[in-house]
């Protein structure tokens, strides 16, 4: 079955610092990736939507300019958690869309900003 | 507008009882995706069925099985003779128009088994 990536699988930063979290799918590409977070004990809740080769959509109370997307090739897009702060630790989760529709995730990335 | 809820928070349960979680949708399209996650402590989502909204058969893998009910709009999924390996959360999640649209999920049930 298709696999996705991401790294790294756990990242601890201090407040202030910018993270990037890379999906990867590798061995289809992908012109669709999502991106979710996962806060404790809670369910997993889209952040945004990631086009190759154009801007990412981002859902409602996300701010588009603190979790930077950029979706550069078929197969990976990246989050970029700009000026982290402890209210964004938390387990970032992509998924990836293949050509036939079906939808893959990867594997998390759990984020704790001291 | 579109809402999976799982009104379960928790279930407990020995090892060898049968349990059900129970999963309820809410859409508007008439063409629809439901899907069944297992999250182990780990986090990783481990894929465990889709389903569309044309295809009512319920479902039989091994020790799992899904009730798909458009009149209740339930898509239920019960596991048989539980085992400890199946303690885990379980997502039901929904995904409206083309099966590659974004999920939305429901807030889950974290399924105990003890032995």
């Amino acid at each position: 079955g298709a696999v996705v990536s991401q790294h790294p699988s756990r990242v601890i930063c201090k407040s202030g610092t910018s993270v990037k979290i890379e999906c990867r799918s590798l061995d289809f590409q992908a012109t669709t990736m999502f991106w979710y977070r996962q806060f404790p004990k809670q369910s997993l809740m889209l952040m945004a939507t990631s086009n190759e080769g154009s801007k990412a959509t981002y859902e409602q109370g996300v701010e588009k300019d603190k979790f930077l997307i950029n979706h550069a090739s078929l197969t990976l897009s990246t989050l970029t958690v700009t000026s982290a702060h402890p209210e964004d630790s938390s387990f970032y989760i992509c998924s990836a869309r293949d050509q036939g529709d079906e939808q893959f995730f990867g594997p998390g990335t759990r984020l704790t900003v001291l | 507008a579109q809402k999976v809820t799982q009104a379960q928070t928790e279930i407990s349960v020995v090892e060898k009882e049968d349990v059900t979680l129970d999963c309820v949708y809410e859409t508007r399209d008439t063409t629809y995706y439901l899907f069944w996650y297992k999250q182990p402590p780990s986090g990783e989502l481990v894929f465990l069925i889709r389903r569309n909204s044309f295809d009512e058969q319920n479902e039989i893998s091994g020790r799992y099985s899904w009730n798909f009910q458009k009149s209740t709009s339930s898509f239920n999924f019960t596991i048989t003779a539980s085992q400890v390996v199946d303690s885990a959360v379980y997502f039901c999640a929904l995904s409206e128009n083309q099966a590659g649209t974004a999920l939305i999920f429901g807030k889950g049930t974290t399924l105990s088994v003890s032995s």
